[in-house]
């Protein structure tokens, strides 16, 4: 079956620019997560959704940083006002229900660069 | 918050020894899962530990999970070119709110020299 996807894979963007990045999560997934990598490094936590719950948003670094998810669909990660230090590669992955333990599957993810 | 630390950083190994990672939690977890992530590639989940103790094996990997939960490990048996990539711990923190919420370790590159 199809798995995480997302898009674009690839985004070159100018220094204070916008990016909003896409999520598509394995259907019947409930808990979606983004996650940023920087060249390599660990994953460093974002945002996380479950179901109609509020989403926790503790691992957002600035105010800059924003994402939604409608229902239990498609999420997008947007990036205001974009800085050099934002280029990572950044992860999704969704599960079947946050409350686990249930194994995270990823997507390709984005390859930002911020130039 | 919660942290979860990964050694060693880095490994070399040549093709046919034994490599171990090890992870620590700075809290009690609940779960504890593993990924590995090839060269280029993204993180794909390998196993997770739930119980106290526990030592799961799959083929040449041996997975523990310490008796306190707050310690984990991967061993490698005789490491392939297959080896290769980065292996990540991911733990759950115990009596959290955020259910479902993993912490990762910053992984251990595994490179292996034929």
């Amino acid at each position: 079956g199809a798995g995480v996807s997302q898009s674009p894979s690839n985004k070159v963007t100018e220094k204070g620019k916008d990016v909003e990045l896409r999520c598509d999560p394995i259907s019947g997934h409930t808990a979606l997560y983004w996650y940023r990598q920087r060249l390599g490094q660990g994953l460093e936590f974002l945002i996380y959704f479950q179901g109609n719950s509020a989403p926790d948003k503790s691992g957002l670094p600035s105010d800059r940083f924003s994402a939604e998810r409608t229902g239990e669909s498609v999420s997008t990660l947007t990036i205001q006002r974009t800085q050099q230090e934002d280029s990572a590669v950044y992860l999704c992955a969704s599960s079947l229900r946050g409350r686990g333990p249930y194994e995270q599957y990823f997507g390709p993810g984005t390859r930002l660069t911020v130039t | 918050g919660q942290q979860v630390m990964q050694i060693p950083q880095y490994q070399h190994v040549q093709e046919g020894e034994d490599f171990t990672t090890y992870c620590n939690s700075s809290t009690t977890l609940s779960n504890i899962q593993w990924y590995k992530q090839r060269p280029g590639g993204h993180p794909v989940f390998l196993i997770q530990l739930v119980k106290s103790g526990e030592v799961k094996k799959q083929k040449r990997l041996t997975f523990q999970f310490g008796e306190a939960k707050k310690n984990s490990s991967l061993h490698i048996t005789a490491t392939q070119t297959t080896d290769v990539g980065t292996y990540f711990c991911a733990g759950e923190n115990a009596g959290g709110t955020s259910y479902g919420k993993l912490t990762f370790g910053q992984g251990t590159i595994l490179t292996v020299h034929p």
